[in-house]
């Protein structure tokens, strides 16, 4: 079964530092987009950032530029997010999601069950 | 950024009954070269991560059931469910694909009157 499981979440004090993983299984990693949404408590999902297949081109959320940096390695077919410099309004939790891009489909297709991060003092 | 706004926050059905959740987005989502408008729907339950049943604002994903059904072009789209049944109890959220960066809607809550 195809499977995004991701770790590395937790509380952390403002103005630290996390990084995520997310390991990918049974499907061809390397073949696509991977992005990282997040979720606050109570909200509504939000793009914070996506990586190429092949890891040579990355976007960010302009509320997370500078700060967090996507990476991949698709021969361990993980997804990395580090995240430095955090803050309160980073508070949520943190999915893996690949996006399909085909001829036929189009999307969000297959989300992981996210990691929480904290951030408080 | 491309803003979506649903309609309305939330929802009271009774079971059985048709639900209909509406999705404006602040510029069209409908690509010329394809004719197709970059538009999903997901359904999140507590405790889960959102899920994809609509794509290309009226595909249904595989596995979703044929009650769930979306329709719209340009910058109006709607996610209608024609026989509200309790596992439906949920919130949606509306996506744009069209350009970066993603956006989703504020989501609509879906209850059983």
């Amino acid at each position: 079964e195809v499977h995004l499981a991701e770790s590395g979440g937790g509380l952390v004090q403002p103005g630290g530092s996390l990084r995520l993983s997310c390991a990918a299984s049974t499907f061809s990693f390397s073949s696509y987009w991977m992005y990282w949404v997040r979720q606050a408590p109570g909200r509504g999902p939000e793009w914070v950032s996506r990586v190429d297949s092949d890891g040579g081109r990355t976007d960010y959320a302009d509320s997370v530029k500078g700060r967090f940096t996507i990476s991949r390695d698709n021969v361990k077919n993980t997804l990395y997010l580090q995240m430095n410099s955090l803050s309160a309004e980073d508070t949520a939790v943190y999915y893996c999601v690949r996006e399909m891009t085909s001829l036929t489909k189009f999307g969000f297709d297959l989300w992981g069950q996210g990691t929480p991060v904290t951030v408080s003092s | 950024d491309i803003v979506m706004t649903q309609s309305p926050d939330s929802l009271a059905v009774s079971l059985g009954e048709r639900a209909t959740i509406n999705c404006k987005s602040s510029q069209s989502l409908l690509y010329s070269s394809n004719n197709k408008n970059y538009l999903a729907w997901f359904q999140q339950k507590p405790g889960q991560p959102p899920k994809l049943l609509i794509y290309w604002a009226s595909t249904r994903e595989s596995g979703v059931p044929d009650r769930f059904s979306g329709s719209g072009s340009g910058t109006d789209f709607t996610l209608t469910i024609s026989s509200l049944q309790a596992e439906d109890v949920a919130v949606y959220y509306c996506q744009q694909y069209y350009s970066i960066p993603r956006t989703f809607g504020q989501g609509t809550r879906l209850e059983i009157k």
